[in-house]
């Protein structure tokens, strides 16, 4: 079973470029989410999804689009990429309703040059 | 989001000692949950805290759910060194669905 899959590992982009950060699970989750981490801060919400065709802006948005087309994948995309955006990228997926535990992939290592 | 405060920062113990972490906030939550991230890995659930009072284990792991609903804490007893991580705090008022998280506590142990 492999839990929440994010794709690529690593990436380093030049300002200005933009890219999807790939996240599929397999837990047949409802609500998935999207996490930036920052060093020494906490983890904050970019953006979820309730359902497949629903999603809704979280803490920081700003610079980030979603979509939700099917249960087990919610790309993330950068349009214009800055260096503000360096960070580690976290997908999260868990059962509906508030409260519900997170399952949380590997994360995305992006670094915006 | 909802502020939670997490402490301390870090801790750098050694292996057999006992250890204790705290987050607290200004707001009530309905949950309460730890994790913890190795590095270069994702957050992993430890142990999930729903009523308030609330003490729960997982091995030689503790937790207990504030009484207030305001604050939580995480022991972890007879430390080895894989116990190395950063160990986060998160909650959540059932108002929304996204968790709020403390800032972690980096733990150090020494052989």
């Amino acid at each position: 079973n492999a839990g929440v899959t994010q794709t690529p590992k690593f990436r380093i982009l030049k300002i200005g470029q933009s890219m999807t950060l790939q996240c599929t699970q397999d837990m047949n989750h409802n609500y998935m989410y999207w996490y930036r981490q920052d060093p020494g801060m906490g983890l904050k919400l970019i953006y979820y999804s309730v359902g497949a065709g629903i999603t809704d802006k979280g803490e920081v948005p700003n610079g980030y689009n979603v979509s939700r087309s099917t249960t087990e994948d919610f790309p993330l995309r950068l349009e214009l990429a800055a260096p503000s955006q360096t960070s580690v990228y976290f997908c999260a997926s868990s059962p509906p309703g508030g409260g519900q535990p997170q399952h949380f992939g590997d994360g995305t290592r992006l670094s915006i040059l | 989001g909802q502020q939670l405060n997490q402490s301390p920062q870090s801790m750098f113990i050694q292996e057999g000692e006992d250890v204790s972490m705290n987050c607290t906030s200004s707001s009530i939550f309905n949950t309460w949950l730890w994790y913890k991230q190795d590095p270069g890995e994702g957050p992993v659930l430890l142990i999930a805290l729903y009523k308030a009072g609330e003490l729960t284990s997982n091995g030689r792991l503790t937790a207990q759910f504030g009484i207030t609903r305001k604050d939580s804490f995480l022991n972890i007893s007879a430390s080895i060194p894989s116990d190395v991580g950063i160990y986060f705090c998160a909650a959540n008022s059932n108002s929304g669905y996204a968790l709020n998280f403390g800032k972690g506590t980096s733990l150090l142990v020494t052989p």
